[in-house]
């Protein structure tokens, strides 16, 4: 198995550009979760699906939009990105198995 | 324990000895609890987990304890080897209510010295 994959690995924006974060999971999860990681600090959730068609804000949504049409993919939108964006995304999905976590996007607003 | 500001603290402990890694959590109603370990440039690991109605338990070399009276966690490392260096983070969870929202702590840095 996978797990969760995500891409890219790295990306470098301009401010102003779109882009969207890839996440896909092959564990049949129904929970799936996108997290931002900045220097110093934990992870903090920015939106979350309970299952296909269903989306939710977590504690920091600003400035990015989801979308669940699918089990297996859960993709992060970026509409105009803004250097305060810049940081690490993470991916995960939870089953009965726990909760699993993806690599990783390093994404840089410039 | 948790970190302030943009500085995570930071736990040295020489290979071969125990650590321990604190987290304090904030939400009472919080049933689960998980730690996780985080290497450079990687996601989140998962280590051991419990649930409110323990206090301890115990996984290979690691222990979690927990202490809902003040809501305090704690991760314990036997025998520390060079390959525990890692950001550890505790995370918080109420799935009795059907959340699977975790919420994470700031994290510490262990640095183990070979």
């Amino acid at each position: 198995n996978a797990g969760v994959t995500q891409t890219p690995k790295f990306q470098v924006l301009k401010t102003g550009q779109s882009m969207t974060l890839q996440c896909a999971q092959d564990m049949n999860h129904e929970y799936m979760s996108w997290y931002r990681q900045d220097p110093g600090m934990g992870l903090r959730l920015i939106h979350y699906s309970v299952g296909a068609g269903i989306t939710d804000q977590g504690e920091v949504p600003n400035g990015y939009n989801v979308s669940r049409s699918t089990t297996e993919d859960f993709p992060l939108r970026l509409l105009s990105a803004a250097p305060s964006q810049t940081s690490v995304y993470f991916c995960a999905s939870s089953g009965a198995s726990g909760y699993t976590f993806g690599s990783g996007t390093r994404l840089t607003v410039v | 324990g948790e970190s302030v500001g943009l500085h995570l603290p930071t736990l040295s402990v020489q290979e071969g000895d125990n650590s321990i890694i604190n987290c304090a959590y904030s939400n009472s109603a919080s049933d689960y609890f998980i730690w996780y370990k985080q290497e450079s440039g990687k996601g989140p690991q998962f280590i051991i987990d419990i649930r409110s109605n323990m206090d301890k338990r115990q996984g290979q070399r690691v222990t979690v304890l927990l202490n809902k009276t003040v809501k305090h966690l704690s991760l314990q490392i036997a025998a520390t080897q060079p390959g525990d260096s890692a950001v550890y983070f505790c995370a918080e969870t109420e799935q009795g209510a059907g959340s699977y929202q975790l919420t994470f702590g700031k994290g510490t840095k262990l640095s183990v010295i070979p």
